[in-house]
């Protein structure tokens, strides 16, 4: 089973709707840290915004807002009024620091790819 | 600092042939990673450094991959023997250390590999 699935591998909107990226993990640890990172096409992902298990405030910055819940192990990433500079591969991570795999290694899901048309 | 910096951007080799990659990380960096990304999947984890030492290495990395952080500065990824499994982009982070497991990554644009 993968640990961090992202189900939608495509999601196309019109210019200012609001759009939500699913994001769903699996650990059995009970600390770790979920990340989500933007990757527009010129290939450089850019970190937006990390959480600790420990931490389960939603958190609103501009148009970006995250709603994590453990009871449905989710972290899912809503961007209000959609712009096309909007328009990348949004990927969710996971870090498991105390797990045998690895401190500091990331596991990411497959991506989102979000296209905003004009 | 300009950010994490990787060299070549584009590689193109035959198969059975090395290649190398070079990153720069963040100068006040203490921390430097390597990930594969191949195409529609997110990156994978293959190793990473604090300073000059390798401190993990997944499974991904075959005795044909070696990464090197020799002065805790830059690092180099070589390939030796390439199969045309190997064809993918391989990024390059830098981050430094937030607490186990917690470190922001910086990644640089990655250094697109194609086996022919």
């Amino acid at each position: 089973a993968q640990k961090v699935t992202q189900a939608q591998t495509e999601i196309s909107v019109v210019e200012k709707e609001d759009v939500t990226l699913d994001c769903v993990y699996e650990t059995r640890d009970t600390t770790y840290y979920l990340f989500w990172y933007k990757q527009p096409p010129s290939g450089e992902l850019v970190f937006l915004i990390r959480r600790n298990s420990f931490d389960e405030q939603n958190e609103i910055s501009g148009r970006y807002s995250w709603n994590f819940q453990k009871s449905t192990s989710s972290f899912n990433f809503t961007i209000t009024a959609s712009q096309v500079v909007d328009s990348a591969v949004y990927f969710c991570a996971l870090s498991e620091p105390y797990s045998g795999g690895g401190a500091d290694g990331l596991t990411f899901g497959k991506g989102t790819h979000l296209i905003i048309q004009p | 600092d300009t950010g994490v910096s990787q060299n070549p951007r584009h590689k193109i080799t035959k198969r059975g042939q090395n290649v190398t990659f070079r990153c720069d990380p963040i100068s006040e960096h203490n921390r430097l990673y390597w990930y594969r990304q191949t195409l529609g999947q997110g990156p994978e984890f293959l190793t990473y450094f604090q300073n000059e030492a390798q401190l993990e290495k997944s499974r991904l990395l075959s005795d044909r991959f070696s990464a090197e952080r020799p002065k805790g500065s830059f690092s180099t990824l070589e390939i030796q023997r390439t199969e045309q499994g190997d064809s993918a982009m391989y990024l390059c982070a830098s981050s430094s250390y937030e607490g186990r497991g917690a470190n922001v990554l910086t990644f640089g644009a990655g250094s697109r590999l194609t086996v022919l």
